[in-house]
C-alpha cells in the first residue's frame, strides 16, 4: 500500500481482556517496528522484525505482550490480560533502511483499558 | 547508551515568530540524526535528516544542522505558521547493520494567530 496502515484506530477494552493490534507495512519494506507512545513518555521501542523473524524483542514490557509477522508483511501485536497501564498509542513503522530513509509510521492504535 | 534530550515544551509562539527547538544527543558511534513531526491525530512523519557532521537537513522551511562538536541538532524555522502546530521529535540512529531509532520525548509546539 501507499502507507503504513494500522487497525483499529481506536480500541476500548475492559481490564483483563486480550487485544490484537494490526499493522500493514509499506509493500516491500522488510523491516517493521512497534513503538508505544504514552502521555509524557515519548516513544518506547517494543519490538523489531526483519522479515518474519524478530531479532530484537527487548522492548516488550512483559510476557503479556507478543507479536508476530507473517509473509514478511502484516504484523499483529497481542496484549493478553490487559491492564490499565497498557493504555497508550501503539505505533507501527516500516522502512527499507533506517539510516538513509528513517521510518514511515502508521497513524497508530489508541488503546484504552477501562 | 544512546540518548536524545530535547526541551519538553509546550512551546507557544505567535504566527511569524522564529522557532528554535533544542536537541542534544549522546551516542557511542556516529549517528544519523532526524526530526520527526506528529500533527494532531496523525502518525509521525519524517521532517528532515542529516547523516554526517556539518550536514544541514531542511524541509518545509525547517532547518537543522548536525553539530558534532556540541552534539546538537537544533530545529529552526524563521517564520512559523498556525499549521506548524504539532509535536516535534528529535531522533538518532547509529550506522551499520540493524539499529533501532532512539527518540527524544517530543516537544509540543502551539502557534497562535
Amino acid at each position: 500500500g501507499a502507507g503504513v496502515s494500522q487497525s483499529p484506530s481506536n480500541k476500548v477494552t475492559e481490564k483483563g481482556k486480550d487485544v490484537e493490534l494490526r499493522c500493514d507495512p509499506i509493500s516491500g519494506h522488510t523491516a517493521l517496528y512497534w513503538y508505544r507512545q504514552s502521555l509524557g513518555q515519548g516513544l518506547e521501542f517494543l519490538i523489531y522484525f526483519q522479515g518474519n523473524s524478530a531479532p530484537d524483542k527487548s522492548g516488550l514490557p512483559s510476557d503479556r505482550f507478543s507479536a508476530e509477522r507473517t509473509g514478511g508483511s502484516v504484523s499483529t501485536l497481542t496484549i493478553q490480560r490487559t491492564q490499565q497501564e497498557d493504555s497508550a498509542v501503539y505505533l507501527c513503522a516500516s522502512t527499507l533502511s533506517t539510516e538513509h530513509y528513517g521510518y514511515t509510521f502508521g497513524s497508530g492504535t489508541r488503546l484504552t483499558v477501562v | 547508551g544512546n540518548s536524545v534530550t530535547q526541551m519538553e515544551g509546550p512551546v507557544t509562539l505567535s504566527e511569524e515568530a522564529f522557532l528554535t527547538i533544542n536537541c542534544t544527543y549522546t551516542a557511542t558511534g556516529y549517528p544519523s540524526l532526524f526530526w520527526y513531526v506528529q500533527y494532531p491525530g496523525e502518525g509521525l512523519q519524517l521532517l528532515l535528516k542529516a547523516t554526517k557532521a556539518d550536514d544541514k537537513g531542511s524541509n518545509k522551511g525547517f532547518e537543522a544542522t548536525y553539530r558534532k562538536e556540541t552534539t546538537s541538532f537544533h530545529l529552526e524555522k524563521g517564520s512559523v505558521q498556525v499549521s506548524d502546530s504539532a509535536v516535534y521529535f528529535c531522533a538518532l540512529i547509529l550506522s551499520g547493520g540493524y539499529q533501532k531509532v532512539t527518540f527524544g520525548i517530543g516537544t509540543k509546539l502551539q502557534v497562535i494567530p
